[in-house]
């Protein structure tokens, strides 16, 4: 157990439609990142935040946003979904924003886009 | 830029034979690097890295990597496979003076037969 939880574990919606996916980090970690991984593009990172702050992005749609509450748990937000999105979705803390740390991964949230 | 390639989709190894998972990078600086393993439906779980000193790494589960500067190589071993450690695994990178976000290689399937 990474100490890493998200819910829910899976979702099933359809086209269209909007989800928000829900991350907790490990006790003390200050940093989140959001992943999706699918089988043609890999693991693909979307965005960091760190201590409430978004701190990096990446391959994020423009249809998807995240935030970071004061709490430290982290949403992901995908609205106007599409078959393509259909993914498991991670997310990872680590204890600094940048620094040489490993991240500890949550066991994934699965969403299916009929 | 940071980038890293696993150029095995998929290796095959008997179980109690020594196994090899190759991993190679390239960036501007001094590199950071990390092998994760992904059961089943399951997250990332973190295995070893390297950030400086001692050019072989000793990590859970019997992992070690060795880290080539000159190859710029990280390939990850154990002397004896389980059928248990049959998984995905992923090498990531970060340049110490780059960005924030590790790179992560498409993962390479280790399937270890009994």
């Amino acid at each position: 157990d990474s100490g890493v939880t998200q819910t829910p574990k899976h979702l099933i919606t359809a086209t269209g439609q909007r989800v928000t996916l829900r991350c907790s980090p490990r006790s003390g970690d200050l940093s989140v990142y959001w992943y999706q991984q699918s089988l043609d593009q890999g693991l693909q990172f979307l965005i960091q935040y760190y201590n409430g702050e978004e701190r990096a992005k990446g391959n994020i749609l423009e249809r998807f946003s995240a935030q970071q509450f004061p709490d430290l748990h982290s949403e992901l937000n995908l609205s106007s979904l599409e078959l393509g999105d259909s993914a498991l979705y991670f997310c990872a803390s680590s204890a600094l924003a940048g620094d040489y740390n490993e991240q500890f991964f949550g066991p994934g949230t699965r969403l299916t886009v009929l | 830029a940071q980038s890293v390639a696993q150029p095995e989709d998929q290796v095959n190894v008997a179980e109690g034979n020594p196994l090899t998972v190759k991993c190679t990078y390239s960036v501007s600086g001094n590199p950071y690097l990390f092998w994760y393993v992904q059961y089943p439906n399951r997250g990332l779980q973190f295995l070893l890295k390297y950030i400086t000193g001692d050019n072989l790494v000793k990590g859970s589960y019997g992992f070690e990597a060795e880290f080539n500067k000159s190859q710029t190589s990280f390939h990850l071993k154990k002397p004896s496979a389980l059928v248990s450690d049959s998984a995905l695994y992923f090498c990531a990178v970060r340049d110490e003076g780059g960005s924030y976000i590790p790179t992560f290689g498409r993962g390479t399937s280790l399937i270890v037969h009994p």
